[in-house]
């Protein structure tokens, strides 16, 4: 029974690169929900999507940054244009319902 | 939208005594409330959750204590061990109203030999 399964662990980019993230949710979450958690700091809400539909982007960037939940396949977080700030852990949850949510291993993301 | 403070950042304790970490929150709409555990450079890890209509929930060594008229909740580590140092993070939601959660600012908790 995998658990949240998120590529790659580690993404080194240049400035205005593309940075693209995924991850698969455990096996039967319909839930999706991506985090970012910078140095030494909480973790902040970016984005909540289901199957096909965005529900609630309100922690994402207006500029930049997108994510999708296609029908088959993994969540995507793209970073468009990259700059130093991005740098981060990006982690990725999965749910059923209303019920916990369960984190993957991360990506860490390194601007250079 | 919802603020969720944590106290203390850090906390260090003897083996073997007890921790307390303690959150507030402000969206009286708030109705679900786990705690994460996460080790350096290691995934947040549930380790116990709460909703409001339970004012006390246990688990062997883990407690979690929640007082809605407060909005407070505070986690209670008893018999530290070693391998109970990490990062101990709070959170809330509405759950029903887009699940998201909403993270305390994290305690760093050490436990002495």
């Amino acid at each position: 029974n995998a658990g949240v399964m998120q590529n790659p662990r580690h993404l080194v980019r240049r400035r205005g690169q593309e940075a693209r993230l995924r991850c698969s949710p455990m096996k039967g979450h319909s839930h999706v929900y991506w985090y970012r958690q910078l140095p030494e700091e909480g973790l902040k809400f970016m984005v909540y999507l289901q199957k096909e539909n965005i529900i609630d982007e309100s922690g994402m960037p207006k500029e930049r940054f997108s994510a999708e939940f296609p029908k088959e396949g993994p969540s995507i977080l793209r970073i468009q244009q990259v700059v130093r700030g991005d740098s981060a852990a990006y982690f990725c949850a999965s749910s059923l319902d209303d019920q916990p949510q369960h984190f993957g291993d991360g990506t860490r993301l390194s601007i250079l | 939208g919802e603020n969720v403070e944590q106290h203390p950042s850090t906390l260090s304790v003897q083996e073997g005594d007890s921790a307390v970490i303690k959150c507030t929150y402000s969206d009286s709409a708030s109705n679900y409330f786990p705690w994460y555990k996460q080790e350096l450079g290691k995934r947040p890890q549930l380790i116990i959750d709460i909703r409001s209509n339970v004012g006390e929930k246990k688990d062997q060594r883990i407690a979690v204590t929640l007082n809605k008229t407060a909005k407070h909740f505070s986690l209670h580590i008893t018999e530290t061990q070693p391998e109970d140092s990490a990062v101990y993070f709070c959170a809330a939601s509405i759950t029903g109203g887009g699940n998201k959660l909403t993270f305390g600012t994290g305690t760093q908790l050490k436990v002495e030999l």
